[in-house]
């Protein structure tokens, strides 16, 4: 069974602090995406990758890099965590232009205090 | 306003009725596809169409490429189809990038 591994459901951090969410998968797939979802607004697109070592920023980078090493592996970190950064965020790959679907993560639901 | 636009927002239906989301774009598109997430966050894809129409046991989603409109239907709802329901799609352009809409809160009542 294909899949999509975030490393944590749940996390709690203190504001300053530095965060990585990791995602890893095992389809080989060559595109990967993180996502943050909040109440009424949805899934909004902070960075993608197609390739390793490459990224992309989406429609809402500020406060966010990421991180691809590896082909199996994209990190989402937030440099200097904040309140407004608490959310869902939710990880995906797809192979090719998303034709052949997307496999989402469980997500982390990170709550900064 | 959204390119992609779904409704009803929320939706709150008894057991065993038939229940139709709908979802609308704006913009070209190379597919469409049906998400599904429960509570708990996970998000599992139904469907990716890009024309026609596909069943799955209860779930059947059609997309109508000329008029920018595709519907999610679900027959005989059971309450564990409780989830919110998401349409996104691939914009034309060969870009990867999902365009989401909002998303529909179906409650289904015993």
């Amino acid at each position: 069974d294909v899949k999509v591994t975030q490393s944590s459901r749940y996390l709690v951090k203190r504001t300053g602090e530095k965060v990585f969410l990791e995602c890893v998968q095992d389809m080989d797939h060559e595109n990967m995406f993180w996502y943050r979802q909040d109440p009424g607004l949805g899934l909004r697109l902070i960075y993608f990758s197609y390739d390793v070592k490459m990224k992309e920023k989406g429609d809402i980078p500020e406060g966010y890099s990421v991180s691809r090493e590896k082909k199996e592996r994209f990190s989402l970190i937030l440099e200097s965590a904040s309140t407004n950064q608490t959310s869902m965020y939710l990880c995906a790959s797809s192979f090719g232009a998303g034709y052949y679907g997307y496999t989402f993560g469980s997500g982390t639901r990170l709550t900064v205090v | 306003k959204n390119e992609v636009e779904q409704s009803p927002q929320n939706l709150t239906a008894q057991e065993g009725e038939f229940i139709t989301i709908n979802c609308s774009y704006s913009v070209g598109i190379s597919a469409l596809h049906w998400l599904q997430q429960h509570p708990g966050g996970g998000i599992v894809s139904l469907f990716m169409l890009s024309s026609g129409k596909k069943k799955h046991g209860r779930l059947i989603a059609t997309i109508n490429i000329q008029e920018k409109h595709s519907s999610l239907h679900i027959t005989a709802s059971h309450p564990r189809d409780s989830a919110v329901y998401i349409c996104a799609v691939i914009t034309q352009g060969g870009s990867e990038k999902l365009v989401f809409g909002k998303g529909t809160k179906l409650t289904v009542n015993p």
